[in-house]
């Protein structure tokens, strides 16, 4: 049971170029997220989904696409990367179904550190 | 949309010792859900503690207790019996019990003394 992976933990790009962050979860959760963290700013919610085929978004989704074509997947596209997306990434999993608060804990991944030149 | 602030950006404490970290929302929910997470340097998230609003008992996790006062809307978290491993940044998270997405306040630093 590995948890909620997340690939690459580094990454540098240059602005203009375009790239996926992976995110894996074996817990055969419905709900997947994916965070941005700044300084000062603590984490803010891009884009989240509630099941296979369904996303919608958060707080900060310009310039990211996501897509959910498995329980297990939820990738984040960076289309045109700019120097403002310079910034850790995490992806986080949860139950769906139930909503108190212990029965669906957010799972958290590792995170990416991602740099746009 | 929910507003979650810390206001304070570090602390620092003694091994052994008791530090309190104050977190505020703002919010029109009555049904909701209080987290403190921790983020160590290795930058993982762990979830150390959360509180039902319904709930009027304070959470306690081991060392770990929230003082919540929701008429006020304040949850603080306070470390007792500090240790260096408490040593970490941690965030105040919000969540309504009708929604799946957390509101996150700014963090607080704390670092342990040995």
């Amino acid at each position: 049971n590995a948890g909620v992976t997340q690939t690459p933990k580094f990454q540098v790009l240059k602005t203009g170029q375009s790239m996926t962050l992976q995110c894996a979860q074996d817990m055969n959760h419905e709900y997947m997220s994916w965070y941005r963290q700044d300084p000062g700013m603590g984490l803010r919610l891009i884009h989240y989904s509630v099941g296979a085929g369904i996303t919608d978004q958060g707080e900060v989704p310009n310039g990211y696409n996501v897509s959910r074509s498995t329980t297990e997947d939820f990738p984040l596209r960076l289309l045109s990367a700019a120097p403002s997306q310079t910034s850790v990434y995490f992806c986080a999993s949860s139950r769906a179904h139930e909503k108190r608060a212990w029965a669906d804990t957010q799972y958290f991944g590792p995170g990416t550190r991602l740099t746009v030149l | 949309a929910q507003t979650v602030t810390q206001s304070q950006p570090e602390m620092s404490v003694q091994e052994a010792e008791t530090v309190t970290l104050s977190c505020t929302y703002d919010t029109s929910e009555s049904n909701y859900y209080l987290f403190w997470y921790k983020q160590p340097p290795s930058r993982q998230m762990i979830l150390v503690i959360r509180q039902e609003a319904y709930k009027q008992q304070n959470a306690t996790e081991n060392r770990f207790s929230v003082n919540f006062q929701k008429a006020a809307k304040s949850f603080s978290l306070k470390i007792s019996d500090s240790q260096l491993g408490d040593t970490a940044m941690y965030f105040c998270a919000f969540r309504a019990s009708n929604d799946y997405k957390l509101s996150f306040g700014a963090g607080t630093t704390v670092t342990v003394r040995a």
